[in-house]
């Protein structure tokens, strides 16, 4: 069956860089676009960027200048790299398969995120 | 960028009674609408796409409507399950997200 798993830091300090991966399984990553969206207490869910079933990636402009989506297709991952992170970036880090209709059908349980000193 | 506003922010219903919810597009996004339901500490989970279609295994009781900038989610008959929040999302070109509604029981 269809299965996402966020892994990342918890805590991050302010200024550096978080790095979380998305670990699929039940599909191909080659057939499949994959979002990141994240929920924030200060802005709830925010669509974050993807990357293409071809490989080719789309950014929102709200993270385009921090923001790095990659995959490694023989590991079944999808990473997430964002940097210059601040306080408010606190929150919770979704990776979701989108559906042939554009919508989100399968979601990881995500992963907490932690922007502190 | 196309902005999303939901209504009511919060609501309180009984079990049995009907609650209809709104989603507002600052521009037509066509039927490119859809809805998903979050329990706390869960992740969001799909309900509705292209605006009225009812995704596999959702209740009967969820409909979807609305074109171009106005949408509606309703459940008939709510269920104590159905307590949660209800985002809707505009899809392809900017997956925005609605700021929610949330479904309280009596």
């Amino acid at each position: 069956q269809v299965q996402l798993k966020e892994t990342g830091p918890g805590l991050v300090q302010p200024t550096q860089t978080l790095s979380i991966t998305c670990t699929v399984s039940g599909f191909s990553l080659t057939s499949y676009y994959m979002q990141w969206v994240r929920q924030t207490p200060g802005k709830g869910l925010e669509w974050m960027g993807f990357i293409r079933s071809g490989g080719s990636t789309e950014y929102n402009s709200e993270f385009k200048s921090r923001l790095s989506i990659s995959r490694d297709t023989s590991k079944n991952q999808v990473f997430l790299k964002m940097n210059s992170l601040k306080t408010e970036d606190t929150g919770v880090y979704y990776c979701a398969r989108e559906s042939r209709t554009g919508s989100f059908d399968y979601w990881g349980q995500g992963v907490m995120v932690t922007v502190s000193s | 960028n196309i902005v999303m506003t939901q209504s009511p922010k919060s609501m309180s219903i009984s079990v049995g009674d009907r609650v209809t919810m709104n989603c507002k597009a600052s521009q037509n996004v066509g039927n490119n609408i859809a809805w998903y339901q979050q329990k706390p500490g869960q992740s969001p989970k799909l309900l509705i796409y292209y605006a009225s279609n009812r995704y596999t295994g959702v209740p009967d009781r969820f409909t979807g409507g609305g074109y171009g900038t106005d949408f509606t989610l309703t459940i008939n008959s709510v269920q104590a399950e159905d307590a949660a929040f209800y985002y809707c999302q505009r899809i392809y070109n900017s997956w925005t997200f609605g700021g929610g509604t949330k479904l309280e029981l009596k």
